[in-house]
């Protein structure tokens, strides 16, 4: 157990429409990064967030965005929901973001109909 | 663009014998290189790394090394176990550690 956690497990949606994904890191832990795993790729960066502030942008859509509240979870919103965005997400978080390991979270499976 | 390439979606090995995963990059500004290993169901653990300013760094039964004019790293898992049966995913970063980039992944299979 890596102490991240990420809610849902599962989600299941249909296209046109918007979702939440939730990340919380490990305890202590500053930064929080976001990944898109699609089918058969490799984990695509998307966004890293320390201390509430946006500190790296990867390729994330516009349709995407993301924020860490004061307690540190982060959430990952995906709106105008295409079928290209069923993937896996992970989040993973480290202790200050400038340091080389993550811990990831399980990951959340959407599936966009 | 994959600035990070795993060419080799699957590995088969006989237990006790050595598995070697590849790993080629395009970007000569990448500061440092890490494995991870990840089971079904689960997030990527972080497994071993190394910076660019080395050519190999060990640890117990895993080895990663680095050939920078090549922009090829490999990871040696000596003996292989069973247990090691799992997706390894390649990753770079820059000093800074704000953006990794990762391969797709290799599939190891260590059969008994």
């Amino acid at each position: 157990d890596s102490g991240v956690t990420q809610t849902p497990k599962h989600l299941i949606t249909a296209t046109g429409q918007r979702v939440t994904l939730r990340c919380s890191p490990r305890s202590g832990d500053l930064s929080v990064y976001w990944y898109q795993q699609s089918l058969d790729q490799g984990l695509q960066f998307l966004i890293q967030y320390y201390n509430g502030e946006e500190r790296a942008k990867g390729n994330i859509l516009e349709r995407f965005s993301a924020q860490q509240f004061p307690d540190l979870h982060s959430e990952l919103n995906l709106s105008s929901l295409e079928l290209g965005d069923s993937a896996l997400y992970f989040c993973a978080s480290s202790t200050i973001g400038g340091e080389e390991t993550q811990y990831f979270g399980p990951g959340t499976r959407l599936l966009v109909l | 663009d994959q600035q990070v390439k795993q060419n080799s979606p699957s590995l088969s090995v006989q237990e006790g014998r050595i598995s070697i995963l590849n790993c080629d990059y395009t970007n000569s500004m990448f500061d440092y290189f890490l494995w991870y290993k990840k089971y079904p169901a689960e997030g990527p653990t972080f497994l071993i790394s190394i910076s660019s300013i080395k050519d190999k760094n060990e640890d117990g039964r895993f080895t990663v090394f680095l050939n920078k004019s090549a922009k090829h790293l490999s990871l040696h898992i000596v003996p292989s176990q069973p247990g090691d049966s799992a997706v390894y995913f390649c990753a770079a970063s820059g000093n800074n550690f704000n953006k990794f980039y990762f391969g797709s992944g290799t599939k190891l299979n260590v059969k008994p």
